[in-house]
């Protein structure tokens, strides 16, 4: 069974603050996926990786930083937070060649005031 | 822009009946289309997917029927149950581009509910 946990579950964070979600992944898989879920959205591409040390900007990367530091952890770091990212925050992970599935984790539910 | 669009917003229905989502989307080049499941609290689970070489695909009581000419496509939940009750996700993904990154753009969803 595919495994994708997220840490914290949720967080309140205050304007400005640096904020950093992590993600962990056991299914030995090469991509991993940051997305956000917004009322009315959807779920949102943010940044993507396919190999440690390495990270792509997705759809909507403004204001986010991601970090590959292992194939099994993937980061999304919020420098400077703001009201506006106060979202619900997945992340997936899919193995190369394997065009079906995405796993996702839990998600976070991040609070910003 | 939206390039996946999903109806309607929400939907309830009888135990027993079909619940039918709808999903239309722009991009020509978009070739494989999967649904996700989410329940509360819950992160998205693929629930069934299509090719756009097929224009039907069945998994147990879920049917995609996929019309390319159209550009869109529609999830029929057979037998609806309470346990159904989710909300489904219709995405995307540009398979043939060249690119690898497995890209999925998501509509806004369709919440349903199966009320007995």
């Amino acid at each position: 069974e595919a495994a994708v946990t997220q840490s914290p579950r949720s967080k309140v964070a205050v304007t400005g603050g640096k904020v950093t979600l992590s993600c962990h992944q056991t299914n030995n898989h090469d991509y991993m996926y940051w997305y956000r879920q917004d009322t009315g959205h959807g779920l949102r591409l943010i940044h993507y990786s396919y190999v440690a040390d390495s990270t792509e900007k997705g759809d909507i990367p403004d204001g986010y930083k991601a970090s590959r530091p292992s194939q099994e952890n993937f980061s999304l770091i919020l420098e400077l937070a703001s009201l506006s990212q106060t979202a619900v925050y997945f992340c997936a992970s899919r193995n190369l060649g394997d065009q079906d599935t995405q796993y996702f984790g839990p998600g976070t539910r991040l609070l910003v005031l | 822009q939206q390039q996946v669009r999903q109806s309607p917003q929400s939907l309830t229905v009888w135990e027993g009946e079909t619940a039918i989502l709808n999903c239309s989307y722009e991009n020509s080049a978009f070739d494989y289309f999967p649904w996700y499941q989410q329940f509360p609290g819950e992160g998205p689970a693929l629930l069934i997917a299509i090719r756009s070489v097929s224009d039907k695909k069945e998994d147990g009581g879920f049917t995609i029927f996929f019309n390319k000419r159209e550009k869109n496509l529609s999830l029929h939940i057979k037998d609806s149950q309470p346990g159904d009750s989710a909300t489904y996700f219709c995405a995307a993904s540009a398979t043939n581009t060249g690119g690898l990154s497995g890209k999925l753009t998501f509509g806004e969803g369709t919440q349903v509910t199966v009320i007995s």
